[in-house]
């Protein structure tokens, strides 16, 4: 069965940076594209970007400090988010493309604080 | 980009139906059939509903359903349940070929 797998949690400083994780498994990893979300404390559902095949797009409130990567080699995808504030603690979610965001990791807890 | 437009909530008896709005722009909701439906509850992943704007994924109940008139999208659930108690949001695809969510709409089942 499909499975995306995320990273812990983490607990980072303000400036700092992070990345997050997303293993993927039970289907063709390259045949289908991944999507990364946040969701602040309370707060709505935030798209981050994605990797579209050989292109990847950034929401254009995180395009100038996020890192979207992938290794098809061990089927997983990175985020890496740079200059971290408060304003980044949220949970992290990876997400497979294809009928929607159809298959989602479980989340990965950031907190940034001093 | 500007996130969809919801109604921050809305509410419902067990039985009844409630439709949800999600508003966007020609260059996301109203250009594209790609808009999608998010079930969310408290300390769980989403999970997806609708997809391209009225197909159901194999599993979800058919109490479920979406469509779309010009820039709007709306989910609509029938029958209500206390199960369907969650947060709910909608996704479109745009033009500078990127996703956008709604803000979330709160259902609460009376």
């Amino acid at each position: 069965q499909v499975q995306l797998v995320q990273s812990g949690a983490e607990v980072k400083k303000p400036g700092a940076s992070v990345r997050v994780s997303c293993k993927a498994s039970g289907y063709t990893f390259s045949n289908y594209d991944i999507s990364w979300a946040r969701q602040a404390p309370g707060q709505g559902l935030e798209w981050i970007g994605w990797t579209r095949g050989y292109n990847i797009k950034y929401a254009p409130n995180f395009q100038d400090r996020v890192s979207l990567t992938k290794d098809t080699y061990t089927s997983t995808a990175y985020m890496e988010l740079r200059s971290l504030t408060s304003d980044d603690t949220a949970v992290y979610y990876c997400a497979r493309n294809g009928g929607g965001l159809h298959y989602w990791g479980q989340g990965s807890l950031v907190t940034v604080s001093s | 980009q500007s996130a969809l437009t919801q109604p921050a909530s809305v509410s419902g008896s067990p039985g009844q139906s409630i439709t949800i709005s999600c508003t966007g722009t020609s260059s996301d909701v109203g250009g594209y059939n790609y808009v999608s439906w998010y079930q969310q509850h408290p300390g769980k992943a989403p999970k997806v509903m609708i997809y391209d704007v009225n197909n159901r994924p194999s599993g979800v109940s058919d109490r479920f359903s979406g469509s779309k008139s010009g820039n709007t999208a709306s989910l609509t659930i029938s029958g209500l349940q206390a199960e369907d108690e969650a947060d709910y949001y909608c996704c479109s695809y745009t033009t500078s070929d990127t996703l956008v969510f709604g803000g979330g709409t709160k259902l609460t089942v009376l």
